[in-house]
């Protein structure tokens, strides 16, 4: 039982450049969700997913896509990176949304230069 | 903006001494989590306490949740060198319709052994 996965660990990207970061849990959670954290500034959510074909704005969504075509799987795209973006993300599942415990990925150190 | 906070934003305490840590919270609640992140790792849930519950305890730990202050605290008694880490407050705010956590921007715990 791997919980929830991330890759990469870490990636350096150019400004305007686009990539996937890769979420993967294998618990059978329906909710899904992506962080961000900054120094200083705790989580702030990005997006969310009540289910497969579901999907949400969070709190500072812009610049960020994101789908929800199975169960396991939560990519979240960024279309144009910039240095704002340079941060570490995070992905979360749970059983019930708020309701219960979620389970974090070991993270993705993002830097935009 | 975050809804939780908390205070203080840095602890520094001896081994064997009890830590406390507090989170204040904006709007109404179903549920209040606290999560710990050891430096560079994803985040670990601790505990979790809901809107109708006034304490709940497990191991070392003791989170009450004061619904009229909007408040919560953890405690943690006989620290160890191992709690060094950072603690979050978590909570499913009622008023964003969004199923999932907003976090606080957390407590960063030094224990000195």
């Amino acid at each position: 039982n791997a919980g929830v996965t991330q890759t990469p660990k870490f990636q350096v990207l150019k400004t305007g450049q686009s990539m996937t970061l890769q979420c993967a849990q294998d618990m059978n959670h329906e909710y899904m969700s992506w962080y961000r954290q900054d120094p200083g500034m705790g989580l702030r959510l990005i997006h969310y997913s009540v289910g497969a074909g579901i999907t949400d704005q969070g709190e500072v969504p812009n610049g960020y896509n994101v789908s929800r075509s199975t169960t396991e799987d939560f990519p979240l795209r960024l279309l144009s990176a910039a240095p704002s973006q340079t941060s570490v993300y995070f992905c979360a599942s749970s059983y019930a949304g708020g309701d219960t415990e979620a389970f974090f990925g070991q993270g993705t150190r993002l830097t935009v230069v | 903006s975050q809804q939780g906070e908390e205070d203080p934003q840095a602890l520094s305490i001896q081994e064997g001494e009890n830590a406390t840590m507090n989170c204040s919270y904006k709007t109404s609640i179903n549920n209040l989590q606290w999560y710990r992140q050891n430096s560079g790792r994803g985040l670990v849930h601790l505990i979790l306490i809901r809107s109708n519950e006034r304490e709940k305890h497990s191991g070392r730990l003791r989170v009450t949740l004061d619904t009229s202050k909007k408040s919560s605290s953890l405690l943690i008694t006989a620290s160890r060198a191992a709690d060094t880490a950072s603690y979050f407050c978590a909570t499913d705010a009622m008023d964003t319709g969004r199923r999932a956590l907003t976090f606080g921007s957390g407590t960063r715990l030094q224990v000195q052994p």
